[in-house]
């Protein structure tokens, strides 16, 4: 079975704090995401990667940055935590692009005071 | 760009009967429409999709219809059980990628 693990189930972290969010899978899969998940908003696109070293923006890319040095490993950066911030964020990964199914992580709850 | 629209926001049936959530798009170039399930604490897991040159898709108890025409696309859940309680997602593919609907709780009645 694919397995897509995030490094933290839950964060608390201050403002301003830089903050990094891990996620690593273990199939081999060339794309990965990173979304963010509110209530009532669904998931909501912050960056994609399709191969190492590759990225681009989603819907919501303000903020954060991301990281892909190794093909397993996805990392989302917020450069500087605001409170705004605080919410579900999510990792997937799929083999190819968007229409195959993609396979998340379990979450991380961040919350910034 | 792509809208996805999905009701009922809370769904609540009696065990047993039939679920039936409902979503709307906005883009007619979207040809790839998955399910997901969220259950409490976990990450949203594919059901079923459904692809744009097909009307319908069965998977035993969950079905999945399109109407491009009129672009919507819906879930069925028939004889519905309480391990079927969990927020539902639809998602639409536009312009490379998923645009998510906000997500139906379904909450079965013993």
């Amino acid at each position: 079975d694919v397995k897509v693990t995030q490094s933290s189930r839950y964060l608390v972290k201050r403002t301003g704090e830089k903050v990094f969010l891990e996620c690593v899978q273990d199939m081999d899969h060339e794309n990965m995401f990173w979304y963010r998940q509110d209530p009532g908003l669904g998931l909501r696109l912050i960056y994609f990667s399709y191969d190492v070293k590759m990225k681009e923006k989603g819907d919501i890319p303000e903020g954060y940055s991301v990281s892909r040095e190794k093909k397993e490993r996805f990392s989302l950066i917020l450069e500087s935590a605001s409170t705004n911030q605080t919410s579900m964020y999510l990792c997937a990964s799929s083999i190819t692009g968007v229409n195959t199914e993609a396979f998340f992580g379990q979450g991380t709850r961040l919350t910034v005071v | 760009g792509e809208n996805v629209e999905q009701h009922p926001s809370t769904l609540s049936v009696q065990e047993g009967d039939s679920a039936v959530i409902k979503c709307t798009y906005s883009d007619s170039a979207s040809n790839y429409f998955p399910w997901y399930k969220q259950e409490l604490g976990k990450g949203p897991q594919l059901i079923i999709d459904i692809r744009s040159n097909v009307g319908e898709k069965k998977d035993q108890r969950i079905a999945v219809t399109l109407n491009k025409t009129a672009k919507h696309f819906s879930l069925h859940i028939t004889e519905t059980q309480p391990e079927d309680s969990a927020v539902y997602f639809c998602a639409a593919v536009s312009n490379y990628q998923l645009i998510w609907g906000a997500g139906t709780k379904l909450i079965i009645k013993p």
